[in-house]
């Protein structure tokens, strides 16, 4: 059975700080990982890993992706209350593209 | 653009109802899928559409039905709801191809259901 675990489930900032959020996944013909972010309603993407080592990164937001340790994490520097949000990792298996998503982690910024 | 829509946003249910939730895409994707989210369980796929024609079970098919009436519109059945079913539907759709990013999912704004 395919699984993505994500660590810590939930998680309490202040405004400034660094955080790092983990995802690790046992999944079979793994094809990519993706971050998510969700607010009030629907998921937005935010990062799709498919290879070892490469940084993805866009403004204060960046990942990794570790094919050999099957785990990527999030980073988020200089957090603002705007980032309070769930935090959903998925990975990629199969030709028909379904996603197992962890259960998400929710990251709360305080000023 | 509307991009993934989904109907009704809420929804109230005795036990042993049933209704359909309805969604659309207009960004000529392929593949449909609808999921549910839980408090703690994250997002499960219920059935998902590779294509125009075909339906396939996800990880939680139980108690649902689904239907792709044609390539941009995919619904969901419930034929007799219980309160297990209480939960936020969400709709997605993509395009899978071997580009950068092809595989994302779009999702729909999500329909709040509570089953009574």
């Amino acid at each position: 059975e395919d699984k993505v675990v994500q660590s810590p489930l939930s998680l309490v900032v202040h405004e400034g700080d660094t955080v790092t959020l983990n995802c690790s996944y046992e999944v079979t013909n793994f094809r990519s990982l993706l971050w998510y972010k969700q607010e009030k309603k629907a998921p937005t993407f935010l990062f799709m890993l498919t290879s070892s080592g490469i940084e993805k990164k866009s403004g204060r937001l960046s990942s990794i992706l570790d094919k050999k340790e099957l785990f990527s994490i999030l980073n988020i520097t200089a957090t603002q209350t705007g980032d309070s949000a769930v935090y959903l990792c998925a990975a990629e298996t199969g030709t028909a593209s379904k996603l197992t998503f962890g259960t998400g982690t929710r990251l709360q910024v305080t000023l | 653009n509307a991009g993934v829509t989904q109907t009704p946003k809420f929804q109230v249910l005795k036990t042993g109802q049933s209704m359909t939730l309805q969604c659309a895409q207009d960004m000529n994707h392929n593949s449909m899928y609808w999921y549910r989210q839980d408090p703690g369980m994250g997002l499960r796929l219920i059935y998902y559409s590779a294509s125009e024609g075909t339906t396939d079970k996800g990880e939680v098919p139980n108690g649902y039905n689904v239907s792709r009436l044609n390539k941009r519109e995919f619904s969901l059945r419930l034929e007799s709801a219980a309160p297990s079913q209480t939960s936020v539907y969400f709709c997605a759709s993509n395009k899978p191809g071997q580009g950068a990013g092809a595989n994302v999912l779009t999702f729909g704004a999500g329909s709040r259901l509570t089953v009574l």
